[in-house]
């Protein structure tokens, strides 16, 4: 399968801290995106990063990808309360055509 | 440009009763994924369409489950004879084409009573 797996599958950290998600994943790829999703809510996407790209800013994020050992980290700096929700990584299959597939996720809690 | 729509966001249907959820991909997006989350738990892949083809079905139950993705019109998933286990949510998601970030609707809840 090439299905992602986050780790840890869950964190907890106070406000200010920052935040580490690792991600692994089975088969080579095209890209890789990391989603943030509040609770019953639906999927907010953060950062997509192509298998060319070894590093990524957005904001407050950072996302880094080592094909070589087939794992993504996202970095959250200076955490806030509101980032406290679910985030996933998800992986297409390096094939023509490109199935999207999520890892199990790891929740955050910030807390203030 | 609106997002991904889909409807209805919540949904009660009793046991051996049809569902049909909805979703209209954003504007110019030919590629519709839908996805199903039970509690606490992360995202399963379902089916991959294009406009007018299944491309990948490979998570789709053998049973009672179909999508399809008219010339015109939303995708549609349709699940028949609904039993509890089907309450989850159901996401759709789209895109433009291959490789590129995919953008998910709000979700529709569907709870079996």
């Amino acid at each position: 399968s090439q299905q992602g797996e986050e780790d840890p599958q869950a964190l907890s950290i106070q406000e200010g801290e920052n935040a580490t998600m690792n991600c692994s994943y089975k088969t080579s790829i095209n890209n890789l995106q990391w989603y943030r999703q509040n609770s019953g809510r639906g999927l907010v996407h953060l950062i997509l990063i192509r298998s060319n790209e070894r590093e990524k800013h957005s904001g407050r994020l950072r996302v880094t990808l080592d094909t070589s050992k087939k794992s993504s980290s996202l970095l959250i700096t200076a955490s806030r309360a509101a980032d406290t929700a679910s985030y996933f990584c998800a992986t297409d299959g390096g094939t023509s055509y490109d199935k999207v597939i999520f890892g199990p996720g790891t929740s955050l809690s910030v807390i203030p | 440009n609106a997002g991904v729509m889909q409807n209805p966001r919540h949904l009660v249907r009793r046991r051996g009763q049809e569902a049909r959820l909805r979703c209209s991909p954003m504007k110019g997006h030919s590629h519709v994924y839908w996805y199903r989350q039970l509690p606490e738990e992360g995202l399963k892949f379902m089916v991959y369409l294009q406009k007018e083809n299944i491309i990948d079905e490979s998570g789709m139950p053998k049973e009672r489950f179909s999508a399809e993705f008219p010339k015109e019109g939303p995708s549609i998933l349709r699940i028949q004879q609904v039993v509890r286990g089907d309450s989850a949510a159901y996401f759709c998601a789209s895109s433009p084409d291959l490789g590129n970030t995919i953008y998910f609707g709000e979700g529709s809840w569907l709870t079996v009573v």
